[in-house]
């Protein structure tokens, strides 16, 4: 059981390349999120789903898209790299019910040059 | 908008004493509040989830409550050591989908043997 995987662990990027983080779990859960980390910002949920086929936004969707074509895999696009999307981004999966304990991933650190 | 905050100072302790960190939240009536815990270059880790119903909850050394009329948690560690160094982060569900979590920038806690 590896609970949740990212990768890859660390991306340089240049401005206007486009690339996809890998998430995937293996706990059957029903809910995926993706989170960024900043520092003094805390995490701000980007994306979120609540099963396969269902996605949303969260608080900073801009330049992220997300699909989820089946339940273990949850993975994001940055569609054209910024500079302002340098960060560690984190994926964690939860279930639908009792504490809704998020389960995160080790996180993937980009850098946009 | 729905807002946590905690304090963004580090807490220095002694072995021995209790921590004690303090999550405010503001525009919004959580239904539960949750404590993770981030070690460097790592994913958040879950440590408890208290609801809007429930005064306190323990789990081994660890204590949270929920203040419904002072909008805030406390989280404490009793019998501090430096393994707990870390630091810990609050969330909580402002509404809609239980696993769209909003977090704190969360407290950095460091333990002097």
């Amino acid at each position: 059981n590896a609970g949740v995987t990212q990768t890859p662990k660390f991306q340089v990027l240049k401005t206007g390349q486009s690339m996809t983080l890998q998430c995937a779990q293996d706990m059957n859960h029903e809910y995926m999120s993706w989170y960024r980390q900043d520092p003094g910002m805390g995490l701000r949920l980007i994306h979120y789903s609540v099963g396969a086929g269902i996605t949303d936004q969260g608080e900073v969707p801009n330049g992220y898209n997300v699909s989820r074509s089946t339940t273990e895999d949850f993975p994001l696009r940055l569609l054209s790299a910024a500079p302002s999307q340098t960060s560690v981004y984190f994926c964690a999966s939860s279930t639908a019910s009792g504490t809704y304990e998020q389960y995160f991933g080790p996180g993937t650190r980009l850098t946009v040059t | 908008s729905q807002k946590i905050e905690q304090n963004s100072e580090a807490l220095n302790i002694q072995e021995g004493k209790t921590a004690t960190l303090t999550c405010n939240y503001t525009n919004y009536s959580p239904a539960y509040l949750q404590w993770y815990r981030q070690d460097p270059g790592r994913g958040p880790v879950f440590l408890l989830l208290i609801r809007e119903n429930e005064k306190e909850k323990r789990k081994e050394r660890l204590k949270v409550t929920f203040d419904t009329t002072l909008k805030q948690s406390l989280f404490h560690i009793t019998a501090s050591q430096p393994a707990d160094s870390a630091t810990y982060l609050c969330a909580s569900n402002p509404g809609g989908a239980t696993n769209k979590l909003i977090f704190g920038t969360g407290t950095l806690l460091a333990v002097q043997p």
